[in-house]
């Protein structure tokens, strides 16, 4: 069955750092696109990246851009996020997710990783 | 970047019955529409794309139409397992952008 687990959330301050990853299992993920979406608390669904298959292509939100990066090891199966500069507008869970294959919808998620940014 | 706009942002309705929820794009994205379904605490989970093509395991009371800039999901015979807070998402270009979100209650 395809997966994927994130880790790496937790409490920082403003103005740190953080990464965040996101292991995938059950399915080739060297040949997925994937993303990171985040969920601000009692908010809705906001898209931040997406990196393709082979790391050749990247977008960020304007929100991120600058501060976050997106990338990946196919070889260990794995995506990440580092979070530069986190201000108190970053606190959310943040979910990786894949993009269906040959396709660009998303159609697996992971369960999220929440990282709060708070003095 | 395309905004997409959703309505209505909350709705209540009772078992058996039916509601539709709407997203409208800024720009033509074609029939780029994924809709999604989302539980406390858990996350989202696919059921339309295409616009109209239901994800592998999804109930066919789920239903969705449009093309262009205006799209349509229908839930019918409403089942208890339906009331959760729904979202469209354009995948026509990056930025992805999402709607608000429509909290759906049970009446």
């Amino acid at each position: 069955e395809a997966q994927l687990v994130e880790s790496g959330g937790d409490l920082v301050e403003p103005g740190g750092s953080l990464r965040l990853s996101c292991g995938a299992s059950g399915f080739t993920f060297s040949s997925f696109n994937m993303n990171w979406v985040r969920q601000a608390p009692g908010r809705g669904l906001e898209w931040i990246s997406h990196i393709s298959y082979g790391s050749t292509v990247i977008h960020y939100a304007d929100s991120v851009e600058g501060r976050f990066t997106i990338s990946r090891d196919n070889a260990r199966n794995s995506l990440y996020l580092r979070l530069n500069n986190l201000r108190a507008e970053d606190t959310a869970v943040y979910y990786c997710a894949r993009e269906k294959y040959y396709d660009y919808w998303i159609d697996l998620w992971g369960q999220g990783t929440l990282v709060t940014v708070s003095s | 970047d395309i905004q997409m706009t959703q309505s209505p942002s909350s709705l209540s309705a009772s078992v058996g019955g039916r509601v539709t929820i709407t997203c409208r794009a800024s720009h033509d994205i074609s029939n780029y529409v994924v809709w999604f379904q989302q539980k406390p605490g858990k996350a989202p989970k696919s059921l339309i794309y295409a616009t109209s093509s239901l994800q592998s395991g999804v109930s066919s009371r789920f239903s969705g139409s449009g093309s262009g800039t205006d799209f349509t999901l229908t839930i019918s015979n409403l089942q208890p397992e339906d009331f959760a807070t729904y979202y469209c998402q354009q995948y026509k270009s990056y930025p992805y952008t999402f709607g608000q979100g429509t909290r759906l209650e049970i009446k």
